[in-house]
């Protein structure tokens, strides 16, 4: 099973700031990897799919890149809306995992 | 555009079997996507449960693949989740989505609002 390590746990940041969310796969999956936001009470939603390609509606402020193993989502600006929990995902080898999830919080 | 909706009860016994349905508005399941399970444990993080294709095929994350079933019926443009012999850890909150063929695999987009399965006697 591929293990995804998403760093940090928490992050705190003021609206206006870059936000730069990591996570680490144990292992090669390639591209097939995504991104999702999950606000309180509700279900996540996706952000980026392929590693670096947003999802239909997603603002452009949203970006994902990664090298090797090692995965990143950055928020070039964070709107108030923004803050929230972020997943990540790979669908390179069944079964299908999740990160344990950043927390993006208001400072 | 293609919406989802978990329904089946909030509560069940240890030992028992939880049983959801995911309907699908919007767009049909038959349309050549897979159909998935996901669920959350309070405050926790998420874990993929299984899927199924319109066809019928199936996948199962192996950690539960013993107590879970997945099964589609195109008629009423639904899939269901079984899962037997529950205990306490099987609470959570439990979503169903579709793995949206985009790019170069299968994304969970969108998902259904999620509903709370709460295991206690």
């Amino acid at each position: 099973e591929v293990v995804l390590t998403q760093s940090p746990a928490t992050l705190s940041l003021s609206p206006g700031e870059r936000a730069t969310l990591s996570c680490r796969a144990s292992q090669i999956v390639s591209s097939y990897f995504a991104w999702y936001q999950q606000k309180p009470g509700q279900a996540p939603r996706l952000l980026i799919y392929d590693a670096s390609k947003r999802a239909t509606g997603i603002p452009a402020r949203f970006s994902g890149s990664w090298s090797g193993t090692d995965f990143t989502l950055t928020i070039s600006s964070l709107e108030p809306e923004d803050f929230a929990v972020y997943y990540c995902q790979q669908r390179s080898n069944s079964p299908w995992t999740f990160g344990q999830g950043t927390k993006v919080e208001i400072k | 555009q293609v919406q989802l909706q978990e329904s089946g009860p909030g509560l069940v016994k240890p030992s028992g079997t939880l049983s959801l349905t995911c309907t699908v508005s919007g767009g049909s399941i038959s349309s050549g996507n897979w159909w998935s399970w996901v669920r959350q444990p309070p405050g926790k993080g998420l874990e993929w449960i299984g899927e199924i294709y319109h066809s019928g095929s199936t996948n199962y994350n192996p950690s539960l693949k013993s107590r879970v079933t997945i099964l589609v019926d195109k008629s009423n443009n639904h899939f269901s989740l079984k899962l037997t012999s529950v205990t306490a850890a099987d609470t959570a909150v439990y979503y169903c989505a579709r793995a949206l063929a985009v790019g170069s695999r299968d994304w969970f987009d969108p998902w259904g609002q999620g509903t709370l399965v709460t295991v206690s006697s």
